[in-house]
């Protein structure tokens, strides 16, 4: 099984910062990585798919890049709005699998 | 518009059986791969397995692998969960997605349910 492995596992910013944050995959899964957002008490929110391809209606304050092993997601200013916790996940084979999520707050 | 709207949870003893359904509307149903994601209480996504646009194609996570069947109805669109010897970690809601391209079995999930909550508790 190809292992995601997320960091950091919880952060704290404030309201207009660079957010970033970072998913290492343990085998080469091209471009095939996701990112999603998912709010409390909600379904997750699919963002960026193939790594830096951003999902139709999705603010452009997001963003992502990587491919191979080392991807990353980056939120260019962070709103209040964007208080979630945000998954990446890999499709480039089965089992399909998640990181261990990443909790954005606002400080 | 696309939804899907889980149904079936509840609490449920050690070792029982419980079926979750999942329908679907406002997309073409039997053109797309669908799959089933579980959240434990505080913990992360686990993907659980997918069945593929005809239902031909089934593929499950190891941890519920024999104990789980996917199967969906597409004159119902409807997915379905069929979830035996149910043990307590299995206890979390329980998503369905939709696949984003639909004959391919590995690819994103553009639409989620809003899930269902099994606990399993005797």
């Amino acid at each position: 099984d190809i292992q995601m492995t997320q960091s950091p596992s919880s952060l704290s910013a404030s309201v207009g910062d660079r957010v970033t944050i970072t998913c290492r995959a343990s085998q080469d899964i091209s471009k095939y990585l996701n990112w999603y957002q998912q709010k409390p008490g909600k379904a997750p929110k699919l963002l960026i798919y193939d790594a830096s391809t951003l999902q139709t209606g999705v603010p452009s304050r997001f963003s992502g890049s990587g491919s191979g092993t080392d991807f990353t997601f980056t939120i260019s200013s962070l709103q209040p709005e964007d208080i979630a916790t945000y998954y990446c996940q890999q499709y480039d084979n089965l089992p399909l699998t998640f990181g261990g999520g990443t909790k954005v707050e606002i400080k | 518009q696309v939804q899907l709207v889980e149904s079936g949870g509840g609490v449920v003893q050690p070792g029982r059986s419980l079926r979750l359904s999942c329908a679907a509307s406002g997309f073409t149903f039997s053109s797309y791969g669908m799959h089933w994601v579980r959240q434990a209480p505080g913990k992360g996504l686990e993907w659980v397995g997918l069945i593929s646009y005809d239902g031909s194609s089934k593929y499950y996570a190891d941890s519920v692998k024999g104990r789980f069947t996917i199967s969906r109805d597409n004159s119902k669109n409807t997915l379905y969960l069929q979830m035996n010897s149910l043990r307590a970690e299995d206890t979390a809601v329980y998503y369905c997605a939709k696949g984003a391209v639909g004959v391919l079995i590995t690819t994103s999930f553009d639409y989620w349910g809003q899930g269902t909550l099994v606990t399993v508790s005797s």
